[in-house]
């Protein structure tokens, strides 16, 4: 069956990097897309990009340009997504899913930014 | 960015009773080439989003025939016949026509 799984929780102080991974099964890892989705406490759900394991092509929602970087390691087959400057606001559970239609969604990962 | 706009924002429903929940766009989600992007997902309390449906209509695999999409251009519907117990949680919609996609506020149902 088909899996998303990520790596654990984050502690991180404002202005520092996080990089979470995503490493999916069930399925073969360049046939669908990495979509990057985010929540913060008690809030909605937010896009934040797109990759492709196939190409290396990204696309990053205008919020987050010049902060993220979407990338994979295809010998792993592993997704990853780092976010830097970070900022109490990133505060949030990261989700990796799968393919622009969202099929399948990882665990996520608690990210906290607190001085 | 398309401004999707779900009604009710909370939802109290009494067991075996109907559900409805209402999913708008600021713009036509309907593709050049003809389909629509609009998907439905559940999340329960506590765990990671589910998606229930896909392309406004298309039940996912091991969803329950209570759930069911319909709508098209600019107005959309996820009805649930029956409510139970499993289906508390908070359901948003989601757009992926236009960049960037974005997802409605989220409308939390809850057992009455």
């Amino acid at each position: 069956q088909v899996q998303l799984v990520q790596s654990g929780a984050e502690m991180k102080k404002p202005g520092a990097s996080v990089k979470v991974s995503c490493k999916p099964s069930g399925y073969t890892f360049t046939s669908y897309h990495i979509i990057w989705v985010r929540q913060a406490a008690g809030q909605g759900l937010e896009w934040m990009g797109w990759m492709s394991p196939t190409s290396g092509d990204t696309g990053y929602v205008q919020k987050f340009q010049g902060r993220v970087t979407m990338t994979s390691n295809t010998s792993i087959s592993t997704a990853y997504m780092e976010l830097s400057s970070l900022r109490s606001e990133d505060t949030a559970v990261y989700y990796c899913v799968r393919g622009f239609w969202l099929d399948f969604w990882g665990q996520g990962t608690l990210v906290t930014v607190s001085s | 960015d398309v401004v999707m706009t779900q009604s009710p924002l909370s939802l109290p429903v009494t067991l075996g009773q109907a559900a409805s929940i209402s999913c708008r766009s600021s713009q036509s989600l309907v593709h050049s080439d003809g389909y629509t992007d609009l998907h439905w997902v559940q999340q329960r309390p506590g765990q990671s989003p589910r998606r229930l449906v896909y392309q406004v209509s298309n039940r996912d695999s091991g969803v329950p025939d209570t759930f069911s999409g319909s709508g098209s251009g600019t107005d959309f519907t996820l009805k649930i016949s029956r409510v139970e117990a499993e289906d508390v949680g908070v359901y948003y919609c989601m757009q992926g026509t236009h960049w960037p996609p974005t997802f409605g506020q989220g409308t939390k149902l809850e057992i009455k």
